[in-house]
């Protein structure tokens, strides 16, 4: 199974300063059809988790674009440019290459100063 | 506009089962993959199963396989979770999700959840 690592796990920020989460694989997650299949989920307080990037860089409907996502082969991260106060919850990478299973990072919360 | 409402969560004592629901609405269940996905209390995200657009195709994660089985009627929108002999580390929230066919790791829509907790 792929395990993914997120650093850091916890990540006090100052509201209107950038932020930045760190997601590895254990294995290139470069797909055969040349697509690399990771994700980024927010889950705020309380709610469901939200997709917010899928396929390294691209963010879904709706998401502000402070948020950006980068990356290549193992290893990817998840920037917000300057954080809100709605930003605060847990971040969670996942990889949809090499399935299954479907494996998730341990997630990375971002709390406000 | 796209909604997955899940129930039939509970309090069930180990050793006993459970049958979890999710309602799909707004899109066409029938051209969707579907997985659930569930999160023990203060825990991180595991994935639990998936089904195939026409349910010809299933997955499990190790830690179920073999005790819950994912099922789907398209007729009626709706995906299904049968949980048997349960155990206390099945205790979390489950979520299910969509996957458009063809692409089976979007998981672009998530329910809010339904609790299971399974104690005695």
């Amino acid at each position: 199974d792929v395990v993914m690592t997120q650093s850091p796990l916890s990540l006090p920020v100052t509201l209107g300063q950038p932020a930045s989460i760190s997601c590895r694989s254990s294995q290139s997650l470069v797909h055969s059809d040349g697509n690399t299949y990771l994700n980024w989920f927010q889950q705020r307080p309380g709610q469901s988790p939200r997709r917010l990037i899928y396929k390294v860089s691209n963010r879904d409907s709706g998401v502000p674009d402070r948020f950006s996502g980068s990356g290549s082969g193992s290893d990817f991260t998840l920037k917000i440019s300057r954080v809100e106060a709605e930003d605060v919850g847990v971040y969670y990478c996942m990889q949809g290459t090499h399935w299954p299973p479907w494996t998730f990072g341990q997630g990375t919360k971002v709390e406000i100063k | 506009q796209v909604q997955l409402v899940e129930s039939g969560g509970g309090v069930v004592q180990p050793g006993r089962s459970l049958r979890l629901s999710c309602v799909a609405s707004g899109f066409t269940l029938s051209n969707y993959g579907m997985h659930w996905v569930r999160q023990a209390p203060g825990k991180g995200l595991e994935w639990v199963a998936v089904i195939w657009h026409d349910g010809t195709t299933k997955y499990y994660g190790d830690s179920v396989k073999g005790r819950f089985t994912i099922s789907r009627d398209n007729s009626k929108n709706t995906l299904y979770l049968q949980m048997n002999s349960l155990r206390d580390e099945d205790t979390a929230m489950y979520y299910c999700a969509r996957s458009i066919r063809g692409v089976i790791s979007e998981f672009d829509y998530w329910g809010q959840g339904t609790l299971v907790t399974v104690s005695s």
